[in-house]
């Protein structure tokens, strides 16, 4: 089964500044993805980036960037750039597949994120 | 295009109630699953659907719980003789097809007195 571990239950960033959010995992495939979510105080969980494992380059969508370093099982999000609004709870999650044709994403428990002025 | 939506928003119930929760996915998308997110648990997977198919319910926590998806469009969560421990933000998401991106909806936070 899948696990994800993120360590920092809580950062602070200064806005206009980058900050880097955790993320390991531990699988014993060798195709799978991972992702980064977004949850704001409103609850929605926001779909961020997506990195395959077999993707050569790190993904990367605006100001967010995925530092994937497969050897040492890490995908960690970086936001460059803070702004106000990115203060919220962020996920790192992974594909994982159930017997029988069931397939989940299994999450870690997130870390929360401020952005002070 | 619209996302994925869930109905009540919010929903207060007593003890022993039947409560009923909506999704309704991204339109086209085969894919659509439940999770239930609370205090304690995190994060927590409850069922996947693979058009109106659930190969899976082991995810469901007890047998009060049971879900249904229609027309390979709408699903429903029935949760019966509900618990206070069933206190949770109920989650569903959507996606194209199988071992495609999940797209989450807003959630209906259920609380049982």
């Amino acid at each position: 089964a899948q696990k994800i571990t993120q360590t920092q239950p809580g950062m602070f960033v200064q806005e206009k500044e980058a900050v880097t959010l955790d993320c390991t995992y531990d699988t014993s495939d060798q195709s799978y993805g991972l992702f980064w979510y977004k949850q704001p105080s409103s609850g929605e969980m926001i779909f961020l980036i997506y990195q395959g494992s077999y993707d050569e380059q790190n993904a990367t969508e605006g100001r967010y960037s995925l530092n994937f370093q497969k050897a040492r099982k890490s995908a960690n999000l970086v936001i460059s750039a803070s702004q106000l609004g990115d203060s919220a709870m962020y996920f790192c999650a992974m594909r994982d597949y159930i017997q029988g044709g069931s397939e989940k994403l299994v999450f870690g428990k997130g870390t929360k994120l401020t952005v002070n002025p | 295009g619209a996302g994925v939506s869930q109905s009540p928003s919010n929903k207060v119930t007593e003890k022993g109630k039947d409560v009923e929760l909506r999704c309704d996915p991204i339109s086209g998308h085969t894919a659509l699953y439940w999770y239930r997110q609370s205090l304690g648990q995190g994060l927590e997977f409850l069922i996947y659907f693979q058009g109106n198919s659930a190969p899976d319910k082991s995810g469901l926590p007890s047998d009060r719980f049971s879900a249904e998806r229609t027309g390979g469009s709408v699903s429903t969560l029935t949760i019966q003789r509900t618990q206070q421990e069933d206190s949770a933000v109920y989650l569903c998401a959507s996606s194209r097809d199988w071992q495609e991106t999940q797209y989450f909806g807003p959630g209906t936070r259920l609380l049982v007195l």
